[in-house]
């Protein structure tokens, strides 16, 4: 099993651009969670999704959108990209909406 | 909303002292787990806690689960070089509901 996959790793943007941050798992998990993360605020919930054709909003939602159209793939998508949303994305996956398994990340600038 | 507050944000120990992170909850939880990320990786679980005091131990590590369901601490003993990373709790308000993660506590070990 790769687990929770995500790409890119790596990505610059700049302001106003949009672009979709993939993430994949191959657990059959129901649950799939976006997080960011910056320096000092810990993890935030963006959007999550309790089963394909389901999806949520997190904490900080403005500015991504997620569709779950699969069980295992669960895009975000950044509408219009704005220096704010400089930060590292998370992906998670869970089979019970309790322990949460992480991908590796995607580390973003936008300028 | 719900809110999860963590401390101390930093803790740098000699290697072999004692470590202690706290973790309180604006709100009663249905459990709390803890995840530790190691620096430039992702977080990875360490454990859940679902009863009201409720304790665990792993190795070195001890968590506990206050009465109220508000509150948790992870105690490392005599820490290692190893344990260096950022330690989150991330608590569940109702099972099913939305995962808030704390701020985390970066533990830096000095040899």
């Amino acid at each position: 099993n790769a687990g929770v996959t995500q790409t890119p790793k790596f990505q610059v943007l700049k302001t106003g651009q949009s672009m979709t941050l993939q993430c994949a798992q191959d657990m059959n998990h129901e649950y799939m969670s976006w997080y960011r993360q910056d320096p000092g605020m810990g993890l935030r919930l963006i959007h999550y999704s309790v089963g394909a054709g389901i999806t949520d909003q997190g904490e900080v939602p403005n500015g991504y959108n997620v569709s779950r159209s699969t069980t295992e793939d669960f895009p975000l998508r950044l509408l219009s990209a704005a220096p704010s949303q400089t930060s590292v994305y998370f992906c998670a996956s869970s089979p019970r909406a309790d322990t949460q398994y992480f991908g590796p990340g995607t580390r973003l600038t936008v300028l | 909303g719900q809110q999860v507050m963590q401390i101390p944000q930093y803790q740098h120990v000699q290697e072999g002292e004692d470590f202690t992170t706290y973790c309180n909850s604006s709100t009663t939880l249905s459990n709390i787990q803890w995840y530790k990320q190691r620096p430039g990786g992702h977080p990875v679980f360490l454990i859940q806690l679902v009863k009201s005091g409720e304790v665990k131990k792993q190795k070195r590590l001890t968590f506990q689960f206050g009465e109220a369901k508000k509150n948790s601490s992870l105690h490392i003993t005599a820490t290692q070089t190893t344990d260096v990373g950022t330690y989150f709790c991330a608590g569940q308000s109702n099972q099913g509901g939305k995962l808030i993660f704390g701020q985390g506590t970066e533990l830096s070990v000095k040899p």
